[in-house]
């Protein structure tokens, strides 16, 4: 039972470094979620694909970009590191169904983060 | 971006108490999610509710979304040290277009229940 599998754990940068982070889910979830976590912000959302083929940006997409690489596969680049981008970083992928309400999401599974450290 | 306000931010509570937090929204979804988040761990939904008024119970856990769909409440009974852990919510867009994918959380409320 991998269910969302994110690579690395741990990772630390220096200023203007490039580096991408992985996120596979096993699934076959069509949404796929990025999302950084820091100390009294909640989850905050970078990008979104609600399916293969398709991204979006989120809340926070400034100094990211993203791949849907294929149903399984969302990755995460940072292209130049900057000390703000210091985070936990946490893939996601959920379903979508249509309900009497409107669309709504079904269960979103999380990787175990990756804990970036940007000096 | 449609945001979820949560409180209290904080709340540090006796082993027995009862307590509740807050999610609210000025946006209408058309569900909301409760998650439970542990230290190094990925958030872990705890329960989804779909319709305005809906009450669902998970052992101690009530959950409550309100009668607009803008807002819900998670009360816990007699809470014990392993409640302790991060609680969010979160939201689905309750309108179509690519927008609507995005889900949303709200801060989080940090509960501590001291033995």
């Amino acid at each position: 039972n991998a269910g969302v599998t994110q690579t690395p754990k741990f990772q630390v940068l220096k200023t203007g470094q490039s580096m991408t982070l992985q996120c596979a889910q096993d699934m076959n979830h069509n949404s796929m979620y990025w999302y950084r976590q820091d100390p009294g912000m909640g989850l905050r959302l970078i990008y979104y694909s609600a399916s293969e083929g398709t991204t979006d940006k989120g809340e926070v997409p400034n100094g990211y970009n993203v791949s849907r690489l294929n149903k399984r596969e969302f990755s995460l680049r940072l292209e130049s590191a900057a000390p703000s981008q210091t985070s936990v970083y946490f893939c996601a992928s959920s379903e979508r169904k249509i309900y009497y309400t409107g669309p709504m999401n079904t269960e979103a599974f999380f990787g175990q983060g990756t804990r970036l450290t940007v000096v | 971006t449609q945001l979820l306000e949560q409180s209290p931010q904080f709340l540090s509570i006796q082993e027995g108490e009862n307590l509740t937090v807050y999610c609210n929204s000025s946006s209408v979804f058309s569900s909301l999610q409760w998650y439970r988040q542990e230290p190094g761990e990925g958030p872990v939904l705890l329960v989804t509710v779909v319709t305005g008024g809906e009450v669902k119970k998970l052992k101690r856990l009530t959950f409550q979304f309100g009668d607009a769909r803008k807002d819900s409440s998670l009360h816990i009974t007699a809470a014990q040290p392993g409640d302790t852990g991060l609680y969010l919510c979160a939201g689905a867009g309750g309108y179509s277009g690519a927008g609507s994918y995005q889900l949303t959380f709200g801060k989080g409320t940090k509960l501590s229940v001291i033995p």
